[in-house]
């Protein structure tokens, strides 16, 4: 299955300031997920990011507050804009790998980016 | 918007003990999976069940699901102090495409030595 590098592990950060988190895949993939869990919270997807076109965004989420990037098949960088203590997070970027038979994917995820705005 | 609701929310046992750990959902699935995520860390991907089957094992992991009663269960046998981590059900609606993954609000399992 594929490996994510995904950094930085954790920042603390200013509220009004960005944060660009980079994931690096050891393999070629069509998407690229990010998600946000916040403390004590279940996973929450972001935006699907496809190479060549601008990503999805998921009810909640606009692009202005998190552009994403996704230059080429093995990455993606997913910015948090103008930061505010809400923000506060874990940030995880994740790709799917076939499970099996017929149409089953699994997922493989970065490490993930703790993320604290003061 | 969550589908999978786990129970309990947090669960303690001895090391040796067998976990149970449970998952709800409430739309129709093309499988649902099971991750385990240690101490705010990424995520990683224990097993995947279709729609199908009913019980699946992997080690000392087994899983089953009820597709009328729209519920899974997973059960670490002999549990080690090492299995201490949050664990989280996710059911994927197919339809044929990626990112489909709903998560569940997990499970906190504490294995004391």
């Amino acid at each position: 299955s594929a490996v994510i590098s995904q950094k930085p592990s954790r920042d603390i950060c200013q509220r009004g300031t960005s944060l660009t988190i980079q994931c690096q895949v050891d393999s070629q993939v069509t998407m690229m997920f990010w998600y946000r869990q916040q403390p004590g919270q279940s996973l929450t997807l972001i935006a699907t990011a496809n190479q060549g076109s601008e990503a999805t965004y998921e009810s909640g989420f606009v692009i202005d507050k998190f552009p994403i990037s996704r230059p080429n098949l093995t990455f993606s960088t997913l910015t948090v804009s103008n930061m505010s203590p809400e923000d506060s997070s874990i940030y995880l970027c994740s790709v799917a790998v076939r499970a099996g038979v017929g149409i089953n994917y699994g997922y493989t995820f970065g490490s993930g980016t703790r993320l604290t705005v003061v | 918007s969550q589908q999978g609701e786990e129970d309990p929310q947090a669960l303690s046992i001895q090391e040796g003990e067998n976990a149970t750990m449970n998952c709800s959902y409430k739309t129709s699935i093309n499988n649902l999976q099971w991750y385990r995520q240690n101490s705010g860390r990424g995520l990683v991907h224990l097993i995947l069940i279709r729609s199908n089957e009913r019980e699946k094992h992997s080690g000392r992991l087994r899983v089953t699901l009820d597709t009328s009663k729209k519920s899974s269960s997973l059960l670490i046998t002999a549990s080690r102090a090492a299995d201490t981590a949050s664990y989280f059900c996710a059911t994927d609606r197919g339809g044929g495409s990626q990112g489909n993954l709903i998560f569940g609000k997990g499970t906190k399992l504490s294995v004391k030595p």
